[in-house]
């Protein structure tokens, strides 16, 4: 089973609220990830979280707000966002990540459609 | 730097014929190269990868695809193209700090009947 999930598949909110994406794997990988992609560009790395710590933040706005509860979720808390950041985001994960050596392949979730108004 | 490079942003196909999508890339040190799929508005769909071994590495739903070093190319091969293979295609190259994939820019597909 390499199926990751993600939670919702939608969402619309208001630039001052408060919301969450959830992500899930149970394929025992240790390494996640989050990426935004913009219509009909290639995915951009947010943040990488390897055997439950940050890893990777790729320069993101504090507004969003990454958690690794355990080795299966992932979330991504979202707070006074901006009407650019609505985008697809998508959720992946891999057996590990360690560095540029890794052959691992990354697995992704359908993604959650964010609209910011 | 890893990158990989996608020079075409759209192939089109008749139904029947063979299709080659189009990667080539830049690392320093071993290359290991994936192709993904993405239907509109979903996730990505993982096709194949080439981390050594042959240069011909055969993929999900008939894909192939073959490594050339000499060229520094990854293109993406099916003998018979589907409709039903119209999406957006992505070559990616593992590469940073942590391992994370480089995407590159993405080739639209279209088979028509």
């Amino acid at each position: 089973d390499t199926e990751v999930t993600q939670t919702p598949k939608h969402l619309v909110m208001g630039m001052t609220n408060k919301k969450s994406l959830k992500c899930e794997q149970h394929m025992g990988h240790r390494a996640m990830y989050w990426y935004k992609q913009k219509a009909k560009k290639p995915p951009e790395l947010m943040f990488v979280y390897s055997y439950e710590k940050l890893s990777i933040n790729e320069s993101v706005p504090s507004r969003f707000s990454p958690e690794c509860p355990n080795s299966s979720l992932l979330n991504l808390h979202l707070h006074a966002l901006q009407p650019e950041d609505s985008a697809l985001y998508l959720c992946a994960s891999s057996q590990e990540s360690f560095g540029g050596e890794s052959t691992d392949t990354q697995y992704f979730g359908p993604g959650t459609r964010l609209t910011v108004l | 730097a890893q990158s990989v490079a996608q020079p075409e942003d759209q192939v089109n196909v008749a139904e029947g014929n063979p299709l080659t999508v189009k990667c080539t890339y830049s690392v320093s040190g071993n290359p290991y190269l994936f192709w993904y799929v993405q239907y509109p508005n979903r996730g990505l769909q993982f096709l194949l990868k080439y981390i050594t071994g042959d240069n011909l590495v055969k993929g999900s739903y008939g894909f192939e695809a073959e490594f050339n070093k000499s060229q520094t190319s990854f293109h993406l091969k099916k003998p018979s193209a589907l409709v039903s293979d119209s999406a957006l295609y992505f070559c990616a190259v593992r590469g940073g700090s942590q391992g994370n994939l480089i995407f590159g820019k993405g080739t639209k597909l279209s088979v028509k009947p």
